[in-house]
């Protein structure tokens, strides 16, 4: 079975600040894998995804990603952090047999103070 | 509306009473799932439909919990004889058939507060 460990459960950080948000995962065979992002009184959003190629992957709003298989991490990177950008970011993997279900991290609350 | 919409958006009961929660995918995506969220914790998988079945129930915590999508769109989970421990927030997904990106589309949850 897969799992998912986010070690940081929140990450304050200043406005303009970079910021890496950590992804471990544990399976034993191939997944994707993904990171979702939960403003506050809205539902979960897809950030961006790893499902082949390239292991530096880019999302939205300026965030990108690098899996890194011999690690087994997917950490969330940003290079300068604005105030908008505080919420719960979830991590989460899924086999890559034909995708059924996501297992999600326990999350990690980013504070971007000014 | 254009994204997953889920009602209530609030329930508060006494333990023992039955729940109904409800969710109305995006038209058009096929594939639905329930998903729900302790304080504290991330989504946890409940069931996932693929159409009308029940492609896998595997997350249902026990017989109390049932989920049904009769016609292939909207969706209820209910809850039998609820306990404390049954309260979270419950999340509803979807996605369109056939996409193997992983990419849900999640409402805003339904909380459920039990007393």
């Amino acid at each position: 079975a897969q799992s998912v460990t986010q070690l940081d459960s929140q990450v304050p950080v200043f406005e303009e600040a970079p910021v890496e948000l950590r992804c471990n995962y544990s399976s034993s065979v191939s997944v994707y894998l993904f990171w979702y992002v939960q403003y506050p009184n809205q539902g979960l959003q897809l950030l961006l995804k790893y499902l082949s190629g390239s292991t530096l992957v880019k999302g939205i709003n300026g965030f990108e990603a690098e899996f890194n298989k011999s690690q087994t991490s997917f950490h969330l990177r940003k290079p300068s952090v604005h105030i908008s950008d505080t919420a719960e970011y979830f991590c989460a993997v899924s086999l890559n047999t034909g995708f059924q279900k996501l297992v999600f991290g326990t999350g990690t609350r980013l504070l971007v103070s000014p | 509306g254009a994204g997953v919409s889920q009602t209530p958006s609030n329930k508060v009961t006494e333990k023992g009473k039955y729940v109904e929660l409800r969710c109305d995918p995006i038209s058009g995506h096929t594939a639905l799932y329930w998903y729900r969220q302790s304080l504290g914790q991330g989504p946890e998988f409940l069931i996932y439909f693929q159409g009308t079945g029940a492609a896998d129930d595997s997350g249902l915590p026990n017989d109390r919990f049932f989920a049904v999508r009769p016609e292939g769109s909207v969706s209820t989970l209910k809850i039998q004889r609820t306990e404390r421990g049954d309260s979270a927030v419950y999340l509803c997904a979807s996605s369109p058939a056939g996409l193997a990106s992983g990419e849900l589309f999640f409402g805003e949850g339904s909380r459920l507060t039990v007393l």
